[in-house]
């Protein structure tokens, strides 16, 4: 069984809209991570968490937000998406040495 | 190499052939994590290899680490075609729970 689930794991959305994209970890770990891979790019490190309530800044924070709810769900919140936001997204759970990532989100802002 | 904004890389061989990947860092880490990330999927971890060690090996990868040069590399052995996938590697950053990932290796084994 999955223990790092994401959803939708497609969204088209239009220019000015808004877009949460949820991710839920059955790891019990404390770290969740949300990243943006591009195409011939690595994967960069938008926002992450250490625990319910907790929020750290990465290195592509601009346009986006996030919430830990839980220990268990980690969201990504886009409230004015833009073209340039069109990207895979993948959420991933740390216990602090290997990261388990989910099977991401396609999202394409028309 | 992989590492920051550099494009992704890519290596195409045949089945059988060994095969090299490399990694160069630019700040201090504690650990490299080598990463594989299939087609269509998230990636996974396969090799992690510490700063007090040297070379680590798993089944046909073998790591290497030179945090002098601050390089690792990855290396696989008689790569078969289940191999094809894009490599990463990665560091850490604030004691270990933030990690950068370099700009990945896309390897295409040919039967």
């Amino acid at each position: 069984e999955a223990a790092v689930t994401q959803s939708p794991r497609n969204k088209v959305t239009v220019t000015g809209g808004n877009v949460t994209l949820s991710c839920r970890q059955t790891n019990s770990h404390n770290y969740m991570y949300w990243y943006r891979q591009d195409t011939g790019h690595g994967l960069r490190l938008i926002h992450y968490s250490y625990g319910a309530g907790n929020l750290q800044i990465g290195d592509v924070p601009d346009g986006y937000k996030a919430t830990r709810t839980t220990q268990e769900d980690f969201f990504l919140l886009l409230e004015l998406a833009s073209p340039s936001q069109t990207s895979l997204y993948f959420c991933a759970s740390s216990d602090g040495v290997e990261q388990y990532f989910g099977p991401g989100t396609r999202l394409t802002v028309l | 190499s992989q590492w920051g904004e550099e494009n992704l890389q890519a290596l195409s061989i045949q089945e059988g052939e060994d095969v090299t990947m490399n990694c160069s860092y630019k700040t201090y880490t504690t650990v490299v994590h080598w990463y594989r990330q299939d087609s269509g999927r998230g990636p996974a971890l396969i090799i992690l290899i510490r700063s007090n060690e040297r070379e680590k090996r798993s089944g046909r990868l073998r790591a290497t680490l030179d945090t002098s040069s601050q390089s690792s590399s990855l290396s696989i052995t008689a790569a078969q075609c289940e191999d094809t996938a894009v490599y990463f590697c990665a560091t850490d950053r604030a004691g270990g729970y933030k990690v950068v990932f370099g700009s990945g290796t896309r390897l295409l084994v040919s039967p």
